[in-house]
């Protein structure tokens, strides 16, 4: 049992490239979400999904897609990334209460 | 939308010392308030939560309180220990399955 797990660890960017984050869970939890923390600011909501096929967008979704198409993954994705994105991108998946995270990514956009 | 402020940013006690972190947050509508704990380059856990219809909570060297009318909460912790030294969030949203909002956290540093 893996829990939640993310790919990849570590990536570096150069402004304007895309990349996809992947969160998976084994867990069969309903809920996932993507955060990004910075010093300071704590853990910011970018979008979540209450289910398979469904998503919302969270405090801090602009810059940011995401989608959902198997219960077990939710990916994020950077279109054009911008040196703002810079950040440890967190994703965490609930079927109650408690949210449980990945292990994170860190992303440089340069 | 809801707002959770924590306080202080930065906290360093002295072993054995207790420490206090205090949130509030804006939202009447809010009922569930977890705290989180991370420690340096790993993924936030819980460690305790508490919902509105309780006034305190307690887990070992561990406690809650919530103040409702007052929209506050906080969290004491006794008998600290060096492994306590965590960076502290704490949270709020309205209840299961809803999101949750967190506040910008607190940096525990505990001197042995």
């Amino acid at each position: 049992n893996a829990g939640v797990t993310q790919t990849p660890k570590f990536r570096v960017l150069k402004t304007g490239q895309s990349m996809t984050l992947l969160c998976a869970q084994d867990m069969n939890h309903e809920y996932m979400y993507w955060y990004r923390q910075d010093p300071g600011m704590g853990l910011r909501l970018i979008h979540y999904s209450v289910g398979e096929g469904t998503t919302a967008k969270g405090e801090v979704p602009d810059g940011y897609n995401v989608s959902r198409l198997k219960k077990q993954n939710f990916l994020l994705g950077l279109e054009s990334a911008a040196p703002s994105q810079t950040s440890v991108y967190f994703c965490a998946s609930s079927v109650g209460d408690e949210q449980y995270f990945g292990p994170g990514t860190r992303l440089t956009v340069t | 939308g809801e707002n959770v402020e924590q306080h202080p940013s930065t906290l360093s006690v002295q072993e054995g010392d207790s420490a206090v972190i205090k949130c509030t947050y804006s939202d009447s509508a809010s009922n569930y308030f977890p705290w989180y704990k991370q420690e340096l380059g790993k993924r936030p856990q819980l460690i305790i939560d508490i919902r509105s219809n309780v006034g305190e909570k307690k887990d070992q060297r561990i406690a809650v309180t919530l103040n409702k009318t007052a929209k506050h909460f906080s969290l004491h912790i006794t008998e600290t220990q060096p492994e306590d030294s965590a960076v502290y969030f704490c949270a709020a949203s309205k209840g299961s399955y809803d999101k949750v909002i967190f506040g910008p956290g607190t940096s525990l540093s505990v001197i042995p």
